[in-house]
């Protein structure tokens, strides 16, 4: 089955910096790949994705980029604000249904 | 519409008994799942359904039962509680009638402790 690792596990940044978490798949038949963002106590929700026949996509300050030949994607924050800390989980679906493989998160804490 | 309402929110089991996690979404999503986390270790899909009447497991099967009579609902069953099914679960539901993958939407949890 899919494996997908997640790093780093925490990360702080100021105010105003970018922040970057990256991600690896080991499945080549995934295509589909979200990142949620999960507050404390609440539902995981979907901040961006990206299919596998492109390589970068942008909404405001959140980007992600999927590099397909070394399977692996990556989430970046830029200009952080306090409000984006939260805990933030990557994911893989490998076309076969309602299967997501997720990371194991990284708490991202911004510091005012 | 509601989205995907789970219940109970939170349930304390002791070890041994069984009970029934509910699921239920009005979007008339095709796809639903369940997950459950647990710190450090991330979402870890448990079970999931591509239609009603279909169910396949997933990474974490073993102690729950699904199964998926209608459209709406897709209930979870811990078959006898044990300490390592202390967690919190989440159900998802997607939709997919086109054989495009698209985002799963969570309810709201349900944090179990079994003891």
């Amino acid at each position: 089955g899919e494996n997908v690792e997640q790093h780093p596990s925490t990360l702080s940044v100021q105010e105003g910096d970018s922040a970057v978490i990256k991600c690896t798949y080991s499945d080549s038949a995934s295509n589909y790949f979200p990142w949620y963002k999960q507050e404390l106590g609440k539902r995981p929700q979907l901040i961006i994705d990206i299919r596998s026949n492109v390589g970068e996509k942008k909404d405001q300050r959140i980007a992600v980029t999927l590099n397909k030949t070394a399977k692996h994607f990556s989430l970046h924050i830029t200009e952080t604000q306090p409000e984006d800390s939260a805990v933030y989980f990557c994911a893989a679906n490998p076309n076969t249904g309602n299967q997501f493989y997720f990371g194991t998160g990284t708490s991202l804490t911004v510091i005012p | 519409n509601a989205g995907v309402t789970q219940t109970p929110k939170f349930q304390v089991l002791k070890t041994g008994q069984s009970m029934t996690l509910q699921c239920a979404q009005d979007m008339n999503h095709e796809y639903m799942s369940w997950y459950r986390q647990d710190p450090g270790m991330g979402l870890r899909l448990i079970h999931y359904s591509v239609g009603a009447g279909i169910t396949d497991q997933g990474e974490v099967p073993n102690g729950y039962n699904v199964s998926r009579s209608t459209t709406e609902d897709f209930p979870l069953r811990l078959l006898s509680a044990a300490p390592s099914q202390t967690s919190v679960y989440f159900c998802a539901s997607s939709y997919d009638s086109r054989g495009f993958d698209t985002e799963a939407f969570f309810g709201q949890g349900t944090r179990l402790t079994v003891v």
